[in-house]
């Protein structure tokens, strides 16, 4: 069974950074490409990153850019967000999601539940 | 970036009913291999979006198919035939032409 469990997440202060971690289980995670995705509260879903499987392609947000890395550890079977100079605007619940690729098809067909990040003094 | 717009914003359907939700690209979706990268997802309330629809049409594994999806270009149509309560939460279009990967504001389905 597919398992993506997200962690790391909490209350922090504007500018500061926090680091999430998803922990991936039931696939060859090494074989996939993985995304955050975000959802302030009441709102809707926004992309934020994605890491190819070897992690050769990365690509942000802008919204994100240049404060957000995102980063995975095919060994530990861990997708990570770093995140730096945190605003109130990215308070939201943050998914990690699998990208599935077959050379034809391209969708997210597996998400975590979600991991809470709350910016705020 | 890809603008997606769906419509309506809220729909309330009478169980047994059909429903259908539009959305719409600011750029045509449709890649050069082919192939055209919209998909449909469902968040069911407090729960993590899941897939319905992948490339317009294709239902996903495990989905009912009273879920259904269609379109070209830039307007797609995703109906729900024979609405169940099961089928309440917000209903979400995503394009994966380029990044940025973009989604619709999303269309909550309401039992009357």
């Amino acid at each position: 069974e597919v398992q993506l469990v997200e962690s790391g997440g909490g209350l922090v202060q504007p500018g500061r950074s926090l680091k999430l971690s998803c922990v991936a289980s039931g696939f060859t995670f090494s074989n996939y490409g993985m995304n955050w995705i975000r959802q302030a509260p009441g709102k809707g879903l926004e992309w934020v990153a994605y890491i190819s499987s070897g992690s050769s392609y990365i690509y942000y947000a802008e919204t994100v850019k240049g404060r957000f890395t995102i980063s995975r550890d095919n060994a530990k079977n861990t997708l990570y967000l770093q995140m730096t100079s945190l605003r109130s605007e990215d308070t939201a619940l943050y998914y990690c999601a699998r990208h599935y690729y077959d050379g034809t098809y391209y969708y997210f067909d597996y998400w975590g539940q979600g991991v809470m990040v709350t910016v705020s003094s | 970036d890809i603008m997606m717009t769906q419509s309506p914003l809220s729909v309330a359907v009478t169980p047994g009913e059909s429903a259908s939700i539009s959305c719409r690209s600011s750029k045509s979706l449709l890649h050069s291999n082919g192939i055209t990268y919209l998909s449909w997802y469902l968040q069911r309330p407090e729960k993590s979006p899941q897939l319905l629809i992948y490339q317009i049409s294709n239902l996903a594994s495990g989905v009912s198919d009273r879920f259904s999806g269609s379109g070209s270009g830039t307007d797609f149509t995703l109906k729900i035939s024979k609405v169940e309560t099961e089928d309440v939460g917000i209903y979400y279009c995503v394009q994966f032409l380029e990044v940025p990967l973009t989604f619709g504001s999303g269309t909550k389905l309401e039992i009357k």
